[in-house]
């Protein structure tokens, strides 16, 4: 109930393409679905976070987007560049403020 | 722009021996927590504190683990008696608005 599974384990993608991530959920209580980044040898940062209320939030070359019906939401890096080579995790919780439920995480690695 | 800050940065530790990692939340932050990662898993949530007592905690936050706040600045993750599945990246984090901000780890090591 309360896992997050994450998808796929590691992604390779050519410089200029699209990235896409793909997290599933079960526990309908979560109700705030952030996505970190994380290089080698730091912590976790925020990238990019959405509610179940809205579908899609857009950053710049990241967007979320959220089905609330099928219970999963993913994350499209457009125009990939070498430099988002780095371990992308999905979480989800009940709020923002509580424990994060972090999925398994996806190595993602950018071919110049 | 302000940074949680955790020492130290590597501790390699005896089975059986207490440690405690230490935290620095970013300053006006109301709510704190203790993350682990073991190598190459996902983060795990342990425990998160505000108003100087725990709001939630995991099941991996057994009787083993402690947090304190012993003053304004400081946070901190005891572990009474190390075991050899406690080596792990420990992260501290705090949270302003709906954001966690995470702080580079303590690498632990027991051996």
């Amino acid at each position: 109930q309360q896992q997050v599974k994450q998808s796929p384990q590691s992604l390779i993608v050519q410089k200029g393409g699209i990235s896409i991530i793909n997290c599933a959920y079960e526990n309908t209580a979560f109700d705030y679905f952030p996505w970190y980044q994380q290089f080698p040898g730091k912590g976790p940062a925020l990238l990019i976070a959405i509610r179940p209320d809205v579908s899609e939030k857009k950053e710049g070359r990241f967007t979320i987007s959220f089905n609330k019906s099928a219970k999963q939401f993913s994350l499209h890096i457009m125009d990939s560049q070498p430099g988002d080579s780095a371990t992308y995790f999905c979480a989800a919780s009940m709020s923002s403020a509580d424990g994060l439920t972090f999925g398994k995480g996806t190595h993602l690695i950018i071919q110049p | 722009e302000p940074e949680v800050t955790q020492t130290p940065s590597h501790q390699v530790t005896q089975m059986g021996q207490e440690v405690i990692l230490r935290c620095v939340p970013i300053s006006n932050h109301l709510y704190f927590y203790w993350y682990r990662q073991i190598l190459g898993q996902k983060v795990e949530f342990l425990v998160s504190f505000y108003n100087n007592e725990i709001s939630e905690k995991s099941e991996i936050f057994d009787d083993q683990f402690s947090v304190e706040r012993p003053d304004g600045s400081n946070f901190t993750l005891k572990i009474r008696s190390t075991k050899l599945e406690d080596s792990a990246m420990y992260f501290c984090a705090s949270i302003k608005i709906e954001t966690q901000y995470f702080g580079p780890g303590t690498r632990l090591l027991v051996l």
